[in-house]
């Protein structure tokens, strides 16, 4: 079955960029029907949706993040990552990747349905 | 402060049933038919217990049920077992601003 795994490090400087990667194995990113997604986590906090990316690139994000996220998709490797820039102690969080399934889909777009497989998460700090 | 409203806990016995709401506005819940519920243990990742307002994925009792009138969702437990005991989540497409996905602030569940 399809399982998810995160990467990156546990470990980031106040303004710089945090990077993590979503390794997706058991299944194709490129073989479309899902948005692949990024979600946090705020330690003893509730769920904070990031952003999706579909397999052709177009992508999704949060507007309360948007300036500063950037996702993108590796077909090649079968991995989707995050980009958040200029970070602070309040981007310290658990993060999350998972598959989310369409549902109605138009010509432009498609509706985000239920997020049915999740990576474990991975903890990343913001401190000097 | 979530776009999505849950109560910040409820709680019930073994064996009885408890409802869980979520109440959004017409840009979310209101307005489309793809809410979400969501359960998570301490520690772990969350696991979609709810999509679509009513549907069950494969795997999930049908102790759990999801509802929707106007603008408020509802999840509701029956026969609670002491391992319902967890946090849920709601989520819900919305159309205001740009498209996107918005959670409630989760609503602890306990099992007494």
């Amino acid at each position: 079955q399809v399982q998810l795994q995160e990467s990156g490090p546990g470990l980031v400087k106040p303004s710089q960029t945090l990077s993590l990667t979503c390794t997706v194995s058991g299944g194709s990113i490129s073989s479309g029907g899902y948005y692949w997604s990024w979600i946090r986590q705020h330690p003893g906090k509730g769920l904070e949706w990031i952003g999706y990316i579909y397999y052709s690139g177009s992508t999704y994000y949060n507007p309360s993040l948007k300036s500063r996220v950037t996702i993108s998709v590796d077909t090649s490797k079968n991995q989707f990552s995050l980009k958040l820039s200029s970070v602070t102690a309040a981007d310290t969080a658990v993060y999350y990747c998972a598959r989310n399934d369409l549902g109605y889909c138009s010509s432009t777009s498609c509706y985000p349905s239920g997020m049915d497989v999740w990576g474990q998460g991975t903890t990343v700090t913001v401190s000097s | 402060q979530s776009a999505l409203t849950q109560p910040a806990s409820v709680s019930g016995s073994p064996g009885q049933s408890i409802t869980i709401s979520c109440t959004g506005t017409s840009s979310d819940v209101g307005g489309y038919n793809y809410v979400s519920w969501y359960q998570q243990h301490p520690g772990k990742a969350p696991k979609l217990m709810i999509y679509e307002v009513s549907n069950r994925p494969s795997g999930v009792p049908d102790r759990f049920s999801g509802s929707k009138s106007g603008n408020t969702a509802s999840l509701t437990i029956s026969g609670l077992q002491a391992e319902d005991e967890a946090d849920y989540y709601c989520s819900s497409y919305t159309s205001s601003s740009t498209p996107h996905v918005v959670f409630g602030g989760g609503t602890k569940l306990t099992v007494l």
